[in-house]
């Protein structure tokens, strides 16, 4: 089994409907991210968290929320998906700096569409 | 704020050429990643450099790290068509823990 999972793979929407794109990881990771990633943009940062309390803003956080519900979990919502939110999503996971490398472990993606 | 920038964007090289991927970085970090992702798949990591001067290789691959220029390269040896995919630089903006990734450097092997 995938140690970062992501939910759903696929999804198509429509404009103004609320969206929920979920991420587990058994990895034991403290931190956690959602990027998206669109053609010739490379991947951008939306939202970052470093434990269940503490949850930052990232490059891209605007038309988002996210939501730590557990250690390993981390949700992504989309309160009313427009066109432009059409992407790949990825959620990512890192350990603590001090015992690893800080490298990010990434889940298999999520491809949103909205019409 | 930090901005990571990659160049080329675009990379079509023949089999058994060399050739470089440059990312430039804007702030101060301690760090920076590659990353390789394959058409249609999620991202795995290359290298994670971690000081000034830090090399590290893995068969034609080859990454480095100049803190002081902000810069890091990859380079590639005698390419074959397997390194075809989309490698990705990402830096820790001074230790936030905050990833920012470069735009991305798309690489096609021709035989």
């Amino acid at each position: 089994d995938a140690d970062v999972t992501q939910t759903p793979r696929n999804r198509i929407t429509k404009t103004g409907k609320r969206i929920m794109l979920e991420c587990s990881q058994t990895k034991g990771h403290d931190r956690m991210y959602w990027y998206r990633q669109d053609p010739g943009l490379g991947l951008r940062l939306i939202y970052y968290s470093f434990d269940v309390k503490d949850i930052n803003k990232g490059e891209i956080s605007d038309g988002y929320s996210v939501s730590r519900q557990a250690q390993a979990k981390f949700s992504l919502s989309l309160e009313s998906a427009i066109p432009n939110q059409t992407a790949l999503y990825f959620c990512a996971t890192s350990g603590v700096r001090q015992m690893n490398t800080g490298e990010l472990f990434f889940g298999e993606g999520s491809r949103l569409t909205v019409l | 704020e930090l901005k990571v920038e990659q160049n080329p964007l675009f990379l079509s090289m023949q089999e058994g050429k060399n050739y470089t991927i440059y990312c430039n970085y804007s702030t101060t970090s301690d760090r920076l990643y590659w990353y390789r992702q394959d058409p249609g798949k999620s991202l795995e990591s290359l290298f994670v450099l971690l000081s000034n001067g830090a090399v590290k290789q893995e068969g034609r691959l080859m990454a480095s790290l100049d803190t002081k220029a902000r810069l890091s390269t990859l380079h590639i040896t005698a390419a074959v068509h397997d390194l075809s995919a989309t490698y990705f630089c990402a830096v820790d903006s001074s230790g936030t823990y905050k990833y920012i990734f470069g735009t991305g450097t798309r690489l096609k092997v021709l035989a």
